[in-house]
């Protein structure tokens, strides 16, 4: 059972848009939410995230938006950047429960110049 | 650079056999965390070490066990090891628990069981 989930495998964006991935959860029980960034070869990378008492945190070229009532949460690019091309991941917890991530499966992002 | 280190980077091994995967967190990190990322799937927890002492677990096998040491580094034992336990392997370390902090990954060892 996937608690946390990105249904699009793969995004494709020329540079200078805006890049919109999105997250759906099953888990009521998950209040904080990241996003990662993950290069071939390296661990991933925190982007931003996002508290359950919130609805927006922005960081430059970042947002993340969170829907409680939908469980869903998108990140926002703009303007995407050919460097933002990587793999995505969005990750949930539960204050209190020892901090450990629940991922989804990721989406690759693909920035054309 | 995360600050967590992982070594070794690459690991062949052949079934059956024991590996020990080691980890070592950001300064001042206290918690540490083991996840797993197989080909056909995402990042899987593993289990989570806070100053020497186990906090959680996930999905992992018997044949798996990790400790963490005084010094805060951490070891991951694989046993007794199948085709299907060939992922990437990632260490992630946090100031704490609990609360709201992200987690900092180091570059994961890849291990291929042959």
């Amino acid at each position: 059972d996937q608690q946390v989930k990105q249904n699009s495998p793969s995004l494709s964006v020329q540079e200078g848009r805006i890049s919109i991935l999105n997250c759906d959860y099953t888990n009521s029980m998950f209040d904080y939410f990241l996003w990662y960034k993950k290069y071939p070869a390296e661990g991933p990378t925190f982007l931003i995230s996002i508290s359950s008492i919130k609805d927006k945190n922005e960081d430059g070229r970042f947002t993340v938006f969170l829907n409680k009532s939908a469980k869903h949460l998108s990140l926002h690019i703009v303007p995407s950047q050919p460097g933002d091309s990587a793999v995505y991941f969005c990750a949930a917890s539960t204050f209190g429960a020892g901090n450990m991530l629940t991922f989804g499966g990721g989406t690759r992002l693909m920035v054309k110049p | 650079d995360s600050g967590v280190t992982q070594t070794p980077k690459h690991l062949i091994t052949a079934t059956g056999q024991r590996v020990t995967l080691r980890c070592s967190p950001r300064s001042g990190d206290l918690s540490v965390y083991w996840y797993q990322q197989s080909l056909d799937q995402g990042l899987q927890f593993l289990i989570q070490y806070y100053n020497g002492e186990e906090r959680a677990k996930g999905n992992i096998l018997e044949r798996f066990s990790a400790q963490q040491f005084p010094d805060l580094h951490s070891e991951l034992n694989l046993s007794s090891l199948e085709l299907g336990d060939s992922a990437l392997y990632f260490c992630a370390s946090s100031q704490s628990t609990s609360g709201y902090n992200e987690q900092f990954f180091g570059p994961g060892t890849r291990l291929t069981v042959l």
